[in-house]
């Protein structure tokens, strides 16, 4: 049974970065099968996907347009983790962020309310 | 980028009456290498992550009791609640996997 644990800080001021990890029990990060994801949700955006990495014989990552100049996926082979860096942030990023496993994203962290203000 | 839309936004069903929600995506999410729809079926609840009802548009996932189900195919989609219990009071949301943006409905309340 694949488990994701979300770390990452609450509150961040704007025009600076976020910054937050996933660790993953029950699966590899380098798994040949998963992806890994990043996915916002907002009442004014609704469920929004950021990005994912994914390992075919190599890394791979796709970022949705609206972040694709200010996000960042990374893997960790050696914490079994991956992490999400978007910079530049402004209150509009204000959301609840998750990490999700899967293609059909059956995998899902608890979530993290980030707060973007001074 | 494929736009799902869902309805309606909210609805009241009686416990034990059927609950219907549609999904329509606006281009085929038919995958060829299976033959399968790439749309996937969540029911969140206050202060949780989305959890997986049902993937491949029909198949329900480990853990799902049978009472929700999910039909359609190339662009039209339905997840019905069979018998609504108490416990299913939620948001339900479809997405699609086919193409990447991922993307999502805007969500169905379901209340008693």
């Amino acid at each position: 049974q694949v488990q994701l644990q979300q770390s990452g800080p609450g509150l961040v001021k704007p025009s600076q970065t976020l910054s937050l990890t996933c660790d993953i029990s029950g699966d590899s990060v380098s798994s040949n099968s998963a992806a890994w994801n990043w996915i916002r949700q907002s009442p004014s955006r609704g469920l929004e996907w950021l990005g994912r990495t994914y390992y075919r014989s190599k890394w791979y990552n796709d970022y949705a347009v609206s972040v694709k100049s200010r996000i960042t996926i990374k893997a960790d082979t050696s914490k079994n983790q991956f992490s999400l860096q978007l910079n530049s942030l402004t209150p509009e990023d204000t959301a609840v962020y998750y990490c999700a496993g899967g293609w059909a994203l059956p995998n899902w962290g608890q979530g993290t309310l980030v707060t973007v203000s001074s | 980028d494929i736009v799902m839309t869902q309805s309606p936004d909210s609805l009241a069903v009686s416990l034990g009456e059927r609950a219907t929600i549609n999904c329509k995506s606006s281009q085929s999410v038919l995958y060829s290498s299976n033959n399968k729809d790439s749309l996937a079926w969540f029911q969140q609840k206050p202060g949780q992550p989305p959890k997986l009802l049902i993937s491949w548009a029909s198949s329900r996932e480990s853990g799902v009791p049978d009472r929700f189900s999910g039909s359609g195919s190339g662009t039209d989609f339905t997840l019905t609640i069979s018998s609504l219990q108490a416990e299913d009071v939620a948001v339900y949301y479809c997405q699609q996997y086919y193409s990447i943006p991922l993307t999502f409905g805007g969500g169905t309340k379901v209340d008693i």
